[in-house]
This record gives C-alpha cells, sequence and structure tokens, in this order.
C-alpha cells in the first residue's frame, strides 16, 4: 500500500530531553512537511523540504530541526529548547507543490 | 502570516440535516482545498479546487471556489453520523520558489450529528 507512515503514534519526553519522530512515504514524493496543531488551532507549518538535503523554516520553526537524507524520509527532532513540545504532530508530502496528503499522526507529551 | 477565517467554529446537527461551511481570506489563493479530521488521526482530502468559480462534488460532498479566489464554502448533504469530524479549509499561492508550496489553513469547523 502507498502511503505516509509516523512513529511512534504516541510518544513522551522527559525535561530537557530531544525526541526524534519518524516520517516516512512511498509515494515518490519529492516535497514533505511538518505541522502542530494543537486543541481548536490549525497546522501551523514548522519545516518543509522541496528536495533532498534541502529544507526550510516555516512559521514556528524554532526548537525544532529537520534532516532529509533520503526522499522517503523526513525526521523532526524537537530539541529542549522547545519549551512547550506538548502537540499532535502531523507530517505530509506532496508531488511538487500539489495537493498535500497527511500522515496518521504522532501525539507528543510531556512527563 | 496569512489568515483565513473559517466558520462556523463549530456545529451541531440533527442526521438528515444540510451543512454548510465557509472560509474568507484577505488574500487571493490559486488553489483551495477541503480536508476532514477524525479524533486521532490525520487529516484527509475530500475536494481540491483549482479554478475561480468551479463547483465540485464528491458524493454527499460538494465545494465551490469562490469567484473572488478569496472564499470557498463546503456543503454537506443529508449528513450521518459518521460525517462527524473537524473540517479544516486550506488555501495555496502559487508563485516561483520555495512559498509556491506552503499552504495557509483555516482553525477548522467541529461536525457533531445526532443521529
Amino acid at each position: 500500500d502507498g502511503g505516509i507512515t509516523q512513529s511512534p503514534k504516541y510518544l513522551f519526553r522527559k525535561e530537557g530531553q530531544n525526541v526524534t519522530l519518524s516520517c516516512e512515504q512511498n509515494l515518490n514524493h519529492d516535497a514533505m512537511y511538518w505541522y502542530r496543531q494543537d486543541p481548536g488551532q490549525g497546522l501551523r507549518l514548522i519545516y518543509y523540504s522541496q528536495i533532498v538535503n534541502d529544507f526550510q523554516k516555516g512559521d514556528i520553526a524554532e526548537g525544532y530541526s529537520v534532516s532529509r537524507e533520503k526522499k522517503e524520509s523526513f525526521p523532526l527532532t524537537v530539541t529542549s529548547a522547545q519549551k512547550n513540545p506538548t502537540a499532535f504532530y502531523l507530517c505530509a508530502s506532496s508531488k511538487g507543490g500539489e495537493t498535500q496528503y497527511f500522515g496518521p499522526g504522532t501525539r507528543l507529551l510531556v512527563l | 502570516g496569512q489568515q483565513l477565517n473559517q466558520s462556523p467554529q463549530s456545529m451541531f446537527i440533527q442526521e438528515g440535516e444540510d451543512v454548510s461551511m465557509n472560509c474568507t481570506s484577505s488574500s487571493i489563493f490559486n488553489t483551495w482545498l477541503w480536508y476532514k479530521q477524525e479524533p486521532g488521526e490525520g487529516p484527509v482530502l475530500l475536494i481540491a479546487l483549482y479554478k475561480a468559480g468551479e463547483l465540485t462534488s464528491n458524493g454527499r460532498l460538494t465545494a465551490q471556489f469562490g469567484i473572488t479566489r478569496k472564499d470557498s464554502f463546503l456543503n454537506i448533504s443529508a449528513s450521518i453520523p459518521s460525517d462527524v469530524g473537524i473540517y479544516f479549509c486550506a488555501g495555496q499561492i502559487l508563485r516561483g520558489g520555495g512559498s509556491n508550496y506552503k499552504l495557509t489553513f483555516g482553525k477548522g469547523t467541529l461536525l457533531t450529528v445526532n443521529p
């Protein structure tokens, strides 16, 4: 089946800890994205990547980092600098600038 | 950044009723998208609109791209309990450089359907 997978479904972070969220797609899409969703809010763009080995900051990149070493993978690291990391994180991909398709999400909780 | 005003914020309706929600923007968009999100899941694309004035249907769903390119609406006819979820609109501006990949999202409309 073609699609976007995110893991884990739930992730717990301790104070001062970095955590990495996985996003993989087998749709052969060039572009990948990370969004953050808070209750009652729309999706806010963290980072996006149009091609391998290149990525740009979105609207709320502070406290996050990404890499794009492979076309299929776009992991997101939530660093200790992100003071309010509790949220639902969504990964998406698209063929160029066309319609974005979303993964199932990872819920990050702080212990 | 750009803002999309989506309304209503929430709706509570009886099964069988029709539903209408809309998004407006101060900016012109080249593409309007409507997504549905169920609890704990990622948004799923319902309808994509690419041309001003375009009216597109997907089963009981109908969406239109406003003539001014600053608004869009989504209608759901004869609602059923599985229509429950959050509906998001998103707009995209197509222009050169990296910004043509970015979507602007509304804050969503929470739909509850009473059986």
